[in-house]
């Protein structure tokens, strides 16, 4: 079975601050794939990133940046310098790359940036 | 660029009434899904696809079933609605699950009374 456990309900920063969202996941699966989805408050679904279990380099886009490490089973997700448009409902994800090819979500962080 | 489109976006039934979701994709996609999200369970999955004419139970199948007919449309169907069925419905597809992230619709929000 496989399971994805995001702590944090809800996280309140104040602008500019720097914030880090925890994701830890459970699979017996060698190959896998993770995922950081954000869901802004008109409600979309938007795809942040994409790791393969392969790959634990860490990866920055902007001012995200996201950690992989397999030795805790942790994909975190940092925003450097938050802004109030990036509050929003962000989910990690996982799928297995074997037969029943499904994601399992996590049951999401709301972060909100205060100006 | 139409990519996922869902129809209706909101919709209010009656306990015992039944309606279909329509999810719709021009991505040529072979993988399509049906998700329910509701407060502090993230999303669940209902039913998927991996191709035009199969379909597959997910984790909270009870009371839905689904069809897909045609490569691009992925139909969820409430044969008859109940109000533990209130919900936000999300349908997804994705060319391949592992190359890639899923491409969401908007999202239907239902509510049963």
């Amino acid at each position: 079975a496989q399971k994805v456990t995001q702590a944090q309900t809800e996280i309140s920063v104040v602008e500019k601050e720097d914030v880090t969202l925890d994701c830890v996941y459970e699979t017996r699966d060698t190959t896998y794939y993770l995922f950081w989805y954000k869901q802004p408050p008109s409600g979309e679904l938007v795809f942040l990133i994409r790791r393969n279990s392969f790959d634990e380099q860490n990866e920055i886009s902007g001012r995200y940046s996201w950690n992989f490490q397999k030795s805790t089973s942790s994909f975190n997700f940092t925003i450097t310098a938050s802004q109030v448009v990036d509050s929003a409902v962000y989910f990690c994800a996982l799928l297995n790359s074997g037969g029943y090819q499904k994601v399992t979500f996590g049951t999401g962080t709301k972060l909100q940036v205060i100006p | 660029n139409a990519g996922v489109t869902q129809t209706p976006k909101f919709r209010v039934l009656k306990t015992g009434q039944s309606m279909t979701l329509l999810c719709a994709q021009d991505m040529n996609h072979e993988y399509m899904y049906w998700y329910r999200q509701d407060p502090g369970m993230g999303l669940r999955l209902i039913h998927y696809s991996v191709g035009e004419g199969t379909t597959a139970k997910g984790e909270v199948p009870d009371g839905y079933n689904v069809s897909r007919l045609k490569k691009q449309n992925f139909l969820l169907g409430l044969e008859s609605a109940a109000p533990s069925q209130t919900s936000v419905y999300f349908c997804a597809s994705s060319y391949n699950t592992g190359s890639g992230g899923y491409t969401f619709g908007s999202g239907t929000r239902l509510t049963v009374v």
